[in-house]
C-alpha cells in the first residue's frame, strides 16, 4: 500500500522567507511523487511530479521539490515566499499510470507581511 | 480553454434527502474521477470511469452512492439517502488519458443537517 505522511498540519513564514513544506512518502515499489495546491474556493492544482527522471524537480511559482529515496522524503521548497503563496498544499504518491493518487493530510501555509 | 465544471458550488440538504451533484470534464478528457474530501483531510477517490465504464468504484459506498457517465462526457454522483457523515466537498477531475495530469473542478460544498 502507498501512503504520504505530511508532517506539518501548519506553517507560518513571513513574506520573502523561504518556505519548506514537509512529505515523507510510504510504498513498495517506485513512485510517482505529486504536489498540488488548493486555494480557497478553487480546483487543485498541481504544482509540480515526480515521475523517476530528474530527483530535483521545479514546477510553477518557483516551488521545487528533491526526491530522497534513502529517506523516502520529496520535501517542498521555494527560497521566497509570497503572499499569494497562503494556500493548502497536498503531498501525493501515485502507483506507475496514476491511476490512484494517495493525498495526505495537507499542510496549510500562511504568509505574513 | 475552460476547466473541469462542477454544480452546484454549495449544498444544504438535510438528512435521508437525495442530492446529486453533475461534473462537466475538460474536452477531449478520457478520464473522469469522483473524490470526496472530508474537513482537514485530503480527497479520497470515490471512483474512476474511462469513458462511460467504470474501471474502480472500489471506494464507493454502493448502498447509498450511485454515479453514471453517459456518453462518456458529462457525469453525476447521486446520494440517496444522504446522511449527516456525507458532509464533505465532493470534487470532479478529468485527465486526457489515465497516465495524465488529473485537473480538478472547484467541488461542491455539500452540507447535510
Amino acid at each position: 500500500a502507498q501512503s504520504v505522511t505530511q508532517l506539518d498540519s501548519h506553517v507560518s513564514v513571513s513574506e520573502g522567507t523561504p518556505v519548506l513544506l514537509r512529505c515523507n512518502y510510504s510504498s513498495s515499489y517506485s513512485p510517482s511523487l505529486f504536489w498540488y495546491v488548493q486555494h480557497p474556493n478553487k480546483g487543485l492544482q498541481l504544482l509540480l511530479k515526480y515521475t523517476s527522471a530528474a530527483t530535483l524537480v521545479k514546477g510553477i511559482n518557483g516551488f521545487e521539490a528533491e526526491f530522497k529515496k534513502s529517506e523516502t522524503s520529496f520535501h517542498l521548497t521555494k527560497p521566497s515566499a509570497h503572499m499569494s503563496d497562503a494556500a493548502e498544499y497536498f503531498c501525493v504518491v501515485s502507483n506507475t499510470g496514476f491511476q490512484k493518487l494517495v493525498f495526505g493530510t495537507g499542510t496549510r501555509l500562511l504568509v505574513s507581511p | 480553454e475552460a476547466g473541469v465544471v462542477q454544480s452546484p458550488r454549495y449544498k444544504i440538504i438535510e438528512k435521508k434527502q437525495p442530492v446529486a451533484f453533475w461534473c462537466n470534464p475538460i474536452s477531449g478528457h478520457n478520464t473522469l474521477y469522483w473524490y470526496r474530501q472530508n474537513l482537514g483531510q485530503g480527497p479520497e477517490l470515490l471512483i474512476r470511469y474511462e469513458n462511460e465504464e467504470a474501471v474502480d468504484d472500489s471506494q464507493l459506498p454502493k448502498d447509498r452512492f450511485s454515479a453514471e457517465r453517459l456518453k462518456g462526457v458529462d457525469s453525476t454522483l447521486k446520494i440517496q439517502p444522504a446522511e449527516l457523515g456525507d458532509s464533505a466537498v465532493y470534487l470532479c477531475a478529468s485527465s486526457l488519458e489515465r497516465v495524465h495530469e488529473q485537473y480538478f473542478g472547484p467541488g461542491t460544498r455539500l452540507t447535510v443537517t
